[in-house]
């Protein structure tokens, strides 16, 4: 079947404007992360859906960043008011399992949205 | 911020040898996981072992964790020029959601 999609693959955004990139996990997967990731280092985590719900959001580097998954399935990453700090790759991943035991399960990963602010 | 270490940063090897890389981390864990990112690409899941293993086998991947030094090494057997890529430890954590990534350890195959 087929895998995590995000779009777009690419971002230019002039510094001080909004974006929102898109995440469509696999179908029927419950979780839904959101990792941010700078050039040479590895994702580090922003945000943690089950279903609807935003269970974790403590890796939101500022209340610019907001993200959403309003019926569970696709999910937006909004950044308000861009800042050259963000250019960095956004990385979607979902997994089949729920619950506080996300931890323990394997995640699987879209390509990635590569944001650059100038 | 990161969970742990990786090393080497960068490995250069000619296909045939073997690979391994090495992962720290600093909290409990429940598991270790081993990731492979291609460049411009996303993360691809390789190999998941628990707490209370100490070596897991896939194909040509061998994982070991030594919990007491909190540590994990993957070793890739007879490499391949396609094996080039970036690789990755992830700890889950004993309860919570999120993995938490190293800074990864770049390997080329040359053919």
């Amino acid at each position: 079947g087929a895998g995590v999609s995000q779009s777009p693959r690419y971002k230019v955004a002039k510094r001080g404007q909004d974006v929102a990139l898109r995440c469509d996990p696999i179908s029927g997967h419950v979780s839904l992360f959101w990792y941010q990731q700078a050039l040479g280092q590895g994702p580090e985590f922003l945000t943690y859906f089950q279903n609807e719900a935003q269970l974790d959001k403590s890796g939101l580097p500022s209340d610019r960043f907001f993200a959403e998954r309003p019926e569970g399935s696709v999910s937006t990453l909004k950044i308000q008011r861009t800042q050259q700090e963000d250019s960095a790759v956004y990385l979607c991943a979902s997994s089949t399992r729920g619950g506080s035991w996300t931890g323990r399960y394997e995640q699987y990963f879209g390509p990635g949205t590569r944001l650059t602010v100038t | 911020s990161q969970q742990g270490e990786e090393d080497p940063q960068a490995l250069s090897i000619q296909e045939g040898e073997n690979a391994t890389m090495n992962c720290s981390y600093k909290t409990s864990i429940n598991n270790l996981q081993w990731y492979r990112q291609n460049s411009g690409r996303g993360l691809v899941h390789l190999i998941l072992i628990r707490s209370n293993e100490r070596e897991k086998h896939s194909g040509r991947l061998r994982v070991t964790l030594d919990t007491s030094k909190k540590s994990s090494s993957l070793l890739i057997t007879a490499s391949r020029a396609a094996d080039t890529a970036s690789y990755f430890c992830a700890t889950g954590e004993t309860s919570g959601s999120r993995l938490t990534f190293g800074e990864g350890t770049q390997l080329t195959v040359n053919p």
